[in-house]
């Protein structure tokens, strides 16, 4: 049972939009930590696609854009491409100590 | 180039051991604080164990402390984990990644991870 809560799955065609939630608690987003975003293809180096809740690094498209409200965070992307279907994971810090995950979002471009 | 390149998994018993290895280049090793990271088949990801750019502070999740051990030799570029006591529930795949800064709990980068199988 992963800290942070992202749907399983999510799903859309070329050319749409589509989000994906992450949900914590008081202890971890609603403590004020930074909510990050991973794009992990199975077997491969995760990269970081956003950090502190809504900045891209260099090189990845502002097709790509995250927010944080309260103790949840949404990772959004607009223009689906092919190449964008992966597992995206949240990631934030705890009170604990702890470095936290969500458990993965599988996306699928229709 | 930042590039981390982990080693040292393998097939192992319950109850047995293994160090796993991270040999880092392309920046300043001993000025960034690093991590591993681990996922199991079917799973998502979990943070494991954390230490600092000198080594002298060391975090741990509670599913692995008192068994494995982080540290690092800044000398080599090079990060560990020490794998003890393991469990069939820790075979994973074993990343490695840099901390982003002091700044951000965020990693900004991950090795292509080493494969720990715990099974007798």
């Amino acid at each position: 049972q992963s800290v942070l809560t992202q749907p399983p799955s999510v799903s859309g065609a070329p050319g749409q939009r589509v989000t994906i939630s992450c949900t914590g608690s008081s202890s971890n987003i609603g403590a004020g930590y930074s909510v990050h975003w991973y794009q992990h293809l199975p077997g491969t180096a995760p990269k970081l696609l956003i950090f502190g809740n809504n900045n891209r690094p260099s090189g990845v498209p502002d097709r790509f854009s995250g927010s944080k409200s309260g103790t949840s965070a949404s990772l959004a992307i607009t223009g689906l491409r092919a190449e964008d279907e992966a597992d995206y994971y949240c990631q934030s810090y705890d009170n604990s100590l702890s470095w936290v995950f969500g458990g993965g979002t599988k996306l699928t471009v229709l | 180039e930042v590039q981390l390149v982990e080693s040292g998994g393998g097939l192992v018993q319950p109850g047995g051991s293994l160090r796993l290895s991270c040999v880092v280049s392309g920046f300043s090793f001993s000025t960034y604080a690093m991590s591993w990271v681990r996922q199991a088949p079917g799973k998502g990801l979990e943070w494991v164990s954390a230490i600092s750019g000198s080594g002298g502070n060391t975090y741990y999740a509670d599913s692995v402390k008192g068994r494995f051990t982080i540290s690092r030799d800044n000398s080599k570029t090079t990060l560990y984990l020490q794998l003890n006591s393991l469990r069939a529930e820790d075979t994973a795949l074993y990343y490695c990644a840099r901390r982003y800064s002091s700044s951000w709990y965020v990693f900004d980068y991950w090795g292509q991870g080493t494969r720990v199988t715990v099974s007798s």
